[in-house]
């Protein structure tokens, strides 16, 4: 399967505790971006980056949240101190700078569940 | 970016074509009309997009109005497999970089 890759697809956490959730874009995807979306609300965008670059954070991202890039290729959302208002499903997308770049490829998400 | 507006819900008979309406009355210029749908428990997908003229590809047409303040995705021949959340979002630049989703409308396809 050649598409974006999330680990885990279900994480269940006590508050306090910390998370980190991965993700593998499509190959040579240099653009990957997280989303977060809770139950009955579209996706929201929380960061974005082009190759290892974090170009772009949204408000959302409160100084718990960290995300990386290392080496441009996959990345990893980490969540410190996790508090019940972080569950919600995490999801990863990836785009091609390259070419046209008109479409932004979705993972399937990682459900977090804050307990 | 605009804003979009979106009926919350829709129901269409399988095999009808689904008529999926959307405003975008602030639009500027330089701002696209893109179409995205998200099947229950994944991510969302890509269906088209357009900047003023009508577009067609495999899986839906997109309709935008001369003024451009709104447009209709149509899915010719709707299946049980196109059930799902449609999003419509305007973004800048025609590119797929930080999408802004709204709410949606609930498509629901019944026998």
């Amino acid at each position: 399967d050649t598409g974006v890759s999330q680990d885990p697809r279900h994480k269940i956490t006590k508050r306090g505790q910390n998370v980190t959730f991965r993700c593998d874009p499509i190959s040579e995807h240099n653009r990957l971006y997280w989303y977060r979306q809770t139950l009955g609300q579209g996706p929201e965008f929380l960061t974005y980056f082009q190759n290892e670059a974090q170009l772009e954070k949204s408000r959302l991202l409160s100084d718990r949240f960290s995300a990386e890039r290392p080496k441009g290729s996959f990345s990893t959302l980490e969540i410190q101190r996790t508090e019940q208002g972080d569950s919600a499903m995490y999801l990863c997308a990836s785009s091609s700078r390259t070419g046209a770049d008109t479409e932004a490829f979705f993972g399937q998400g990682t459900r977090l569940t804050v307990v | 970016d605009a804003k979009t507006t979106q009926p919350p819900s829709m129901d269409c008979a399988e095999g009808r074509a689904a008529n999926l309406p959307c405003n975008h009355s602030t639009i500027s210029g330089n701002e696209y009309v893109y179409w995205y749908r998200q099947i229950h428990s994944q991510g969302p997908q890509y269906i088209i997009h357009g900047l003023k003229n009508n577009e067609t590809n495999e899986m839906a047409s997109l309709i935008i109005t001369e003024d451009r303040k709104s447009s209709t995705l149509i899915l010719p021949h709707a299946t049980l497999r196109d059930t799902a959340v449609y999003y419509c979002i305007v973004t800048v630049g025609g590119t797929a970089s930080k999408l802004t989703f709204g709410t949606g409308t609930r498509l629901q396809v019944t026998l």
